[in-house]
Formats: C-alpha cells, sequence, structure tokens
C-alpha cells in the first residue's frame, strides 16, 4: 500500500526558533502534498496544498509567511514553522496523493508533534 | 464540497458489527463520499470511498442510499483496535483534491 512519512515524530523547541518537518511519498509520487493541524481533542484543519514545482495554496487565516511550505520533488514536502511561539504546538500532519485526479484517496503521514516552550 | 453530519459518538460491542451513519443531503453529482478513520495519536487512515454504488474492501463495506443523501460504514466485526474518530467526507473528483475534516464519529469498541 501507499506509505507516507514524516519526520521527526515530535520535536520540542525553544520560543523563537524554526523547525522544519518532512513528509515524504515512499512508495508513490505524489504531485499534490497536503498539511494539516490538530489541536488536542479537536479535527484536523487544511493549512494548505502543496504543488510539487509551484507556490503552495494556503488556507483563509494561515499565515504563509509563518508557515513556509517547499514541495520540491514529487516525494518530498516540507513545513518550516517560522519564529514558532507556544500557540504553534500542536499535531501537525500530512497527506499525499498518488495521482492528478480528485478522485483518487489521500494517504497520510503518522504526524508530527511539536511541542514549542 | 457538500457538508456531512455525523453522530458525536457510538459504542459497539467487539464481535459485533459497527454501523456508522453519515448524512450528506446536499451532495451533488460529482461527489465521491470518503471515510477516514484516526486512531488516538496517529495519521488519519484511509478506509473506503464510493460514488454511487455500494462498495466493499477488505476493512470495510459502504451502503450508499439510492439518493445519495446518506451512506453508512460497517465494519463487519468490530474489534478492540477498531476504536477511533471515524470521518464521513463529501468531495468532488474535480476539485484539488483537499479533505475538509468535520468532527467526525468517535467509536468505542468494547469488549
Amino acid at each position: 500500500g501507499a506509505v507516507v512519512s514524516q519526520h521527526p515524530s515530535w520535536v520540542i523547541c525553544k520560543s523563537g526558533t524554526s523547525v522544519k518537518i518532512e513528509c515524504r511519498s515512499l512508495d508513490f509520487q505524489a504531485t499534490t502534498m497536503f498539511w494539516y493541524r490538530q489541536f488536542p481533542k479537536q479535527s484536523l484543519m487544511l493549512m494548505a496544498t502543496s504543488n510539487e514545482g509551484s507556490k503552495a495554496t494556503y488556507e483563509q487565516g494561515v499565515e504563509k509567511d509563518k508557515f513556509l511550505i517547499n514541495h520540491a520533488s514529487l516525494t518530498l514536502s516540507t513545513l518550516t514553522v517560522t519564529s514558532a511561539h507556544p500557540e504553534d504546538s500542536s499535531f501537525y500532519i500530512c497527506s499525499a496523493r498518488p495521482g492528478t485526479s480528485g478522485r483518487y484517496e489521500q494517504f497520510f503521514g503518522p504526524g508530527t508533534r511539536l511541542t514549542v516552550l | 464540497d457538500a457538508k456531512t453530519t455525523q453522530p458525536t459518538s457510538m459504542d459497539c460491542a467487539e464481535g459485533r458489527a459497527a454501523n456508522l451513519p453519515c448524512n450528506h443531503s446536499t451532495i451533488s453529482g460529482n461527489e465521491y463520499v470518503y471515510w477516514y478513520r484516526q486512531i488516538h495519536s496517529q495519521g488519519p487512515q484511509y478506509i473506503i470511498h464510493g460514488l454511487k454504488n455500494n462498495e466493499t474492501n477488505e476493512m470495510a463495506s459502504l451502503i450508499i442510499t439510492e439518493d445519495r443523501k446518506s451512506s453508512t460504514l460497517i465494519l463487519p466485526h468490530a474489534t478492540l483496535r477498531d476504536t477511533a474518530v471515524y470521518y464521513c467526507i463529501v468531495r468532488a473528483s474535480s476539485n484539488t483534491g483537499k479533505l475538509i475534516f468535520g468532527q467526525g464519529t468517535t467509536l468505542q469498541v468494547k469488549p
């Protein structure tokens, strides 16, 4: 089956530092990847859509200068949380879709838990 | 994309079938019904999806009503490992592929 990995699985950082999270599709190519954020006891919230070789599309209310997304290859997308603050502490999850058609299912990574002190 | 309505929580006895309903009364003709689940502190897992016909795979069955305004996910023999939040999502085949998650149904499988 399609496998998506994330690295790191958890990270603790000091306020004001930047953190990079990687999302990789291991056995398929993903033209499109998605980034979600999930706070405790809440549902997943879509942050942005990442397209290989082009700029990401951010959802309303998500600061693109704070959450930098790069999708440099068909198997790798990165999310950088710049100048992290305690309110950025959350569970960050990526997903990838193997096909270009909207009918294809997405496969999710295991998530990265970010704690900002 | 059409909005979905699911019960907040459900219980099911281990070994019995779990039937999870979803209402999507405003669904349009090109929209698929997707089901995902999320076990605590993990990324969501794809279960099944369908357009009009009922679907079955190794994990579950998806029953879609003839008018497509509702559907039911069936886990035929629930186990304790099926305890999770189950999300029903309706999405057009022509859109960018993004999934909008609602609150889902928390299924508790009890021994």
